[in-house]
């Protein structure tokens, strides 16, 4: 089946050390996404690749970073994890960009913990 | 100003009764689409239905059905005869001429058995 997957399902890290997170998906889709989520809040959305094109969100820290080798994998950097990163880490992908209409299709996301 | 209202944080119901969760948007946009999104404890969003601004039929899908009224920029989500399965929160979204997808808060929902 066609799906997004995410690695690792969780992460503990320490204070500071950086950490990568990884997603890829088999719906060759051009557009993916990574969402924090803390707890009982909707996911919020950081930044989104559309192809090789990166967009940040305005209100996104430095401290978070994304790569996307090539369409079907993206990784989401966070150089040095404060205790306020502790969240779910949710990637999602779509064929086209969100004012398309398109429907998102996310990965089952990465809980990170911040030691 | 984009915007989706879900007004209920929380429900509990009874299994097999039926429960409505509220969606209310505010959008500009004349072209606009509004899902629907389930969350498990698990994590993962699960997309339930997707819905464009032009298309005002209501939706069945087994015990689920979805009531789109622009008339009250509303686009609330019936479960009938709730099960266990059904717990979660459940997320209400719109897209339109941007390129972001606008949550609602979210509606915990749990069934007690």
């Amino acid at each position: 089946d066609a799906m997004v997957i995410q690695n690792p399902r969780y992460q503990v890290t320490q204070f500071g050390k950086p950490v990568t997170l990884s997603c890829s998906q088999t719906l060759n889709h051009n557009v993916m996404y990574w969402y924090q989520q803390k707890s009982s809040q909707a996911p919020k959305l950081l930044f989104h690749y559309y192809d090789k094109d990166f967009n940040n969100e305005a209100d996104t820290p430095d401290n978070f970073q994304s790569r996307r080798p090539n369409t079907s994998f993206c990784f989401l950097d966070i150089r040095s994890p404060g205790l306020g990163d502790a969240a779910m880490y949710l990637c999602a992908t779509s064929r086209r960009l969100a004012g398309g209409g398109d429907t998102q299709y996310f990965g089952p996301g990465t809980r990170l913990t911040v030691l | 100003a984009q915007k989706v209202t879900q007004a209920q944080t929380e429900i509990s119901v009874v299994e097999k009764e039926d429960v409505t969760l509220d969606c209310v948007y505010e959008t500009r946009d004349t072209t606009y689409y509004l899902f629907w999104y389930k969350q498990p404890p698990s994590g993962e969003l699960v997309f339930l239905i997707r819905r464009n601004s032009f298309d005002e039929q209501n939706e069945i899908s087994g015990r689920y059905s979805w009531n789109f009224q622009k008339s009250t920029s509303s686009f609330n989500f019936t479960i009938t005869a709730s099960q266990v399965v059904d717990s979660a929160v459940y997320f209400c979204a719109l897209s339109g001429g941007g390129n972001q997808f606008y949550f609602g808060t979210g509606t915990s929902l749990t069934v007690i058995p």
